[in-house]
């Protein structure tokens, strides 16, 4: 059975340093991989989606970055953070195809203060 | 225009009472239909998957209008267990869409 594990499940860091968020995924090939952030009361928002290594679709401009080393391995970045990055940080995978459902790993909980 | 428009609520109702909940999407070209339960502080988790009028999963219906553009979740008989927010998500090609979702506590 598929699994996705994310990590670390909580983090609290400082205004201006540096993110990585790691998302990892097993059980299956060539996943599409999404990060989203969720704002505290608000709905998800899809940050960036993938659909192979290398292959990264940004949905919103920000000081956010996402990679794929890996077939499944999905990572957000960033440089400097700010106190609007603050969320809660959902990895998912879907199945390569589209019109299939979509599963979530248990998230991160990130606070900048 | 928002991709996916739910009604907020709350819905706070009675234990074993019939609850509906409402999506609109404002894509036609959307080819399935996802209904999602998110727990506080937690991950969302698949509910029902809708792939044609709709489909039924013992206590909960979903019904499907593709002409209407519009997707409906009813919950039957509905027990403390069912508090939690509902998410309607219209899927097309790679992306999903999320609506900010339906909260509903249901009392004893």
């Amino acid at each position: 059975s598929q699994t996705i594990h994310q990590w670390p499940a909580t983090l609290v860091q400082p205004v201006g340093s540096p993110l990585s968020l790691e998302c990892t995924v097993e059980g299956t090939s060539n996943p599409n991989l999404y990060w989203y952030r969720q704002a505290a009361g608000r709905g998800l928002q899809l940050l960036f989606y993938s659909v192979g290594i290398g292959q990264i679709s940004s949905e919103v401009p920000q000081n956010l970055s996402a990679s794929r080393p890996q077939d499944r391995q999905f990572i957000l970045s960033s440089k400097k953070l700010l106190l609007s990055d603050s969320g809660f940080y959902l990895c998912a995978w879907s199945p390569g195809q589209g019109g299939d459902t979509q599963y979530f790993g248990p998230g991160t909980r990130l606070t900048v203060l | 225009r928002k991709e996916v428009e739910q009604d907020p609520g709350p819905f706070n109702v009675p234990e074993g009472a019939t609850v509906a909940f409402n999506c609109t999407y404002s894509n036609s070209a959307s080819q399935s239909f996802f209904w999602y339960r998110q727990d506080c502080r937690k991950e969302p988790k698949l509910l029902m998957s809708v792939y044609s009028s709709g489909n039924e999963d013992g206590r909960f219906t979903a019904q499907l209008n593709r002409a209407s553009q519009y997707i409906s979740l009813l919950i039957r008989d509905s027990k403390l267990s069912d508090s939690a927010t509902y998410l309607c998500v219209p899927n097309t090609g790679n992306q999903f869409y999320f609506g900010t979702g339906t909260s509903l506590t249901v009392i004893p």
